[in-house]
């Protein structure tokens, strides 16, 4: 079974720099079967897509995000990760990792997640 | 862009059935696949409906989707109820220029 778990400072200070990690265990990144993805979630809010990455370094972003958003891989430690810059409270948030298998992808989406870790809050606040 | 719009929050009894909506603001809602995922308190979203109205392994079969193009919209339907149901859901689809857009959510309680 596998599973994500999410790892990184849960407090920011305004105009930094957000860093997580999502680790995957139970399968393997350069299986090449998945993208790999981020999502975020204001407290009380509803769901934000963030990016995704597939296991050779191809990214997708929120077209709304993409400005501050990298999204990144390595396979030799089963993780991706992401950097979100110039962050304000505004960013304040639940962020997920999810996984997308590629049978679920189009020419132009991949838009089934089917297995999302537990999710970190991160506040940004000086 | 397009948006998805969902009922802020939905109500009904144990064992009724309940009837949630996810509207599509521009483009063809039968042109993209929608999904539906569920959200109980402080836990992730799980998939309950994918690709309009299939159900992954381990979903009761209480638990359908569907699309109406003459609505533009997609229903996620929930029969006979139980209180373990209550939770947020939200659809989501996506297009060309947007991989990835989610509807804003909606509250469902089971009275």
């Amino acid at each position: 079974q596998v599973q994500l778990q999410e790892s990184g400072p849960g407090l920011v200070k305004p105009s930094q720099t957000l860093s997580l990690t999502c680790t995957v265990s139970g399968g393997s990144i350069s299986s090449g079967d998945y993208y790999w993805s981020w999502i975020r979630q204001p407290p009380g809010k509803g769901l934000e897509w963030i990016g995704y990455i597939y296991y050779s370094g191809s990214t997708y972003y929120n077209p709304s995000l993409k400005s501050r958003v990298t999204i990144s891989v390595d396979t030799s430690k089963n993780q991706f990760s992401l950097k979100l810059s110039s962050v304000t409270a505004a960013d304040t948030a639940v962020y997920y990792c999810a996984r997308v298998p590629l049978g679920y992808c189009s020419s132009t989406s991949c838009y089934a997640f089917d297995y999302w870790g537990q999710g970190t809050l991160v506040t940004v606040s000086s | 862009n397009f948006m998805l719009t969902q009922p802020h929050s939905v109500s009904e009894s144990p064992g009724k059935t309940v009837t949630i909506s996810c509207t599509r603001s521009s483009g063809s809602i039968a042109s993209n696949y929608v999904q539906w995922y569920q959200q109980r308190p402080g836990s992730s979203p799980t998939t309950v409906i994918y690709e309009d109205n299939q159900r992954p392994s381990g979903v009761p079969d209480r638990f359908s989707g569907s699309i109406d193009s003459s609505s533009n919209s997609a229903s996620l339907t929930i029969s006979g109820l139980k209180t373990e149901d209550e939770a947020d859901y939200y659809c989501q689809s996506y297009d060309s220029s947007n991989p990835v857009v989610f509807g804003g959510g909606t509250k469902l309680t089971v009275l």
